[in-house]
């Protein structure tokens, strides 16, 4: 049972370089997630999705751009990496209802220099 | 706009002391909340949920909430600390208007010492 998978685990990028993100999940949920973690920040919401071909913004959308073609697959983009992305990106889906828990990733450690 | 406010970024506590956790939450409709545990290079895990079915809400691991509206408040606590419940722990309240977002506190670390 997999649940959300993201890879890669751990990733350095330099300045202005680009890279994808990858989340999947096999439990037939809409709703998913991406968030980032930042320490004594808590999690802040970047993209979310309700359903293939639906994605919004979330608190933090600057600088990255979604994509939702299938119910099982939700990629982050960074087109021209900034230290300021330094962070821990967490992908989550979840069944519809808003009492649903969230399942999250094990997260993905991006570093940008 | 809703927000979550966690009173104390770290807190320390003695193997078999309670464990507090405090929450205050804002929003604009009855809450959904909810308590995260995320354990060192991990993913985050549900607690516990209040979903408004009743106010005293029991989770895993020996954890309870109490949700307080008057005092809009949703405090963790666990009577007797365990050297593995050292973790970082979320407060968050679901947006039932969007999207099921669902927003969170700045965490508290929790550290067990023996």
């Amino acid at each position: 049972n997999a649940g959300v998978t993201q890879t890669p685990k751990f990733r350095i990028l330099k300045i202005g370089q680009s890279m994808t993100l990858q989340c999947a999940q096999d439990m037939n949920h809409n709703y998913m997630y991406w968030y980032r973690q930042d320490p004594g920040m808590g999690l802040k919401l970047i993209y979310y999705s309700v359903g293939a071909g639906i994605t919004d913004k979330g608190e933090v959308p600057n600088g990255y751009n979604v994509s939702r073609s299938t119910t099982e697959d939700f990629p982050l983009r960074l087109e021209l990496a900034a230290p300021s992305q330094t962070s821990v990106y967490f992908c989550a889906s979840t069944k519809d209802s808003a009492n649903s828990p969230l399942h999250f990733g094990n997260g993905t450690r991006l570093t940008v220099t | 706009a809703q927000s979550v406010t966690q009173l104390g970024s770290h807190v320390s506590v003695s193997e078999g002391a309670l464990v507090l956790l405090r929450c205050n939450y804002s929003s604009s409709v009855p809450p959904y909340l909810f308590w995260y545990v995320q354990y060192p290079n991990q993913g985050l895990q549900l607690l516990l949920k209040y979903t408004s079915a009743a106010t005293l809400v029991k989770g895993i691991n020996g954890f309870e909430a109490e949700f307080k509206k008057s005092e809009t408040s949703f405090h963790l606590t666990k009577p007797s600390a365990h050297m593995s419940d050292a973790a970082e722990y979320f407060c968050a309240v679901s947006d039932r208007a969007a999207g099921n977002k669902l927003t969170f506190g700045g965490g508290t670390r929790v550290l067990v010492k023996p």
